[in-house]
């Protein structure tokens, strides 16, 4: 089973600065994807980036840019040039490419400080 | 362009009555999912249905149920309610082969 382990329950950032967070997983697939999702306190999950495992390049989505080492199975999530706006619950999750569901890990509380 | 809705955004139920919450999916999106997110902690999945069936299970008791609708709409059903049900219960929408979600807010559940 697929299992998704994120060490940081909260971290914080002064805002402008850049701050990574950690996620693991473990999986038996080869093919499978990463995303890193953001739930802000009104609850909706907003998909913030994605990767698919069989591309070496790392995903970037303007402030937002992953460092994805398969073989390690580590997919930390990069934030630069933190904006009050990106204070929320960050949450690391995995699907396996013939699966329907997501498994997401515990998530962690980042707080901007101004 | 309305994203997934969810209905209601909150209830407060009693331990052993049944709950019905809603999801209509985003527009276009045929398959619909279910998670379950207690108190700090990542969501869980619950159940996904397609074309009216239901595709994936997770780990939950047939005290759950789902059915979806022909516009795609869904509902999810939880009978005998526990306490340990009290949870934010999480609607995603996605297309087949799209490994992208949309997520509703979600519907808060608190069982007393």
């Amino acid at each position: 089973a697929q299992t998704v382990t994120q060490s940081q329950p909260e971290m914080s950032v002064q805002e402008a600065e850049t701050v990574t967070l950690s996620c693991t997983y473990d999986t038996s697939e080869s093919d499978y994807y990463l995303f890193w999702y953001k739930q802000p306190p009104s609850r909706q999950m907003i998909l913030v980036i994605r990767q698919e495992a069989y591309k070496q390049q790392n995903a970037t989505e303007n402030r937002f840019s992953v460092n994805f080492q398969k073989a390690a199975k580590s997919f930390s999530l990069k934030i630069s040039d933190s904006q009050l706006g990106d204070a929320a619950m960050y949450f690391c999750a995995h699907r396996g490419r013939g699966a329907q569901k997501l498994v997401f890990g515990q998530g962690t509380r980042l707080t901007i400080n101004p | 362009d309305a994203g997934v809705t969810q209905s209601p955004t909150h209830l407060i139920k009693t331990r052993g009555q049944q709950v019905t919450l809603r999801c209509s999916p985003k527009s276009g999106h045929d398959t619909v999912s279910w998670y379950q997110q207690a108190l700090g902690q990542g969501p869980q999945f619950i159940f996904q249905y397609y074309e009216e069936e239901e595709r994936q299970r997770g780990n939950f008791p047939d005290r759950f149920s789902g059915h979806q609708f022909p516009n795609y709409s869904s509902e999810l059903n939880v009978n005998a309610l526990l306490l340990g049900d009290s949870a934010l219960y999480l609607c995603a929408s996605s297309l087949p082969g799209i490994y992208g979600y949309t997520f509703g807010s979600g519907t808060r559940l608190t069982v007393v």
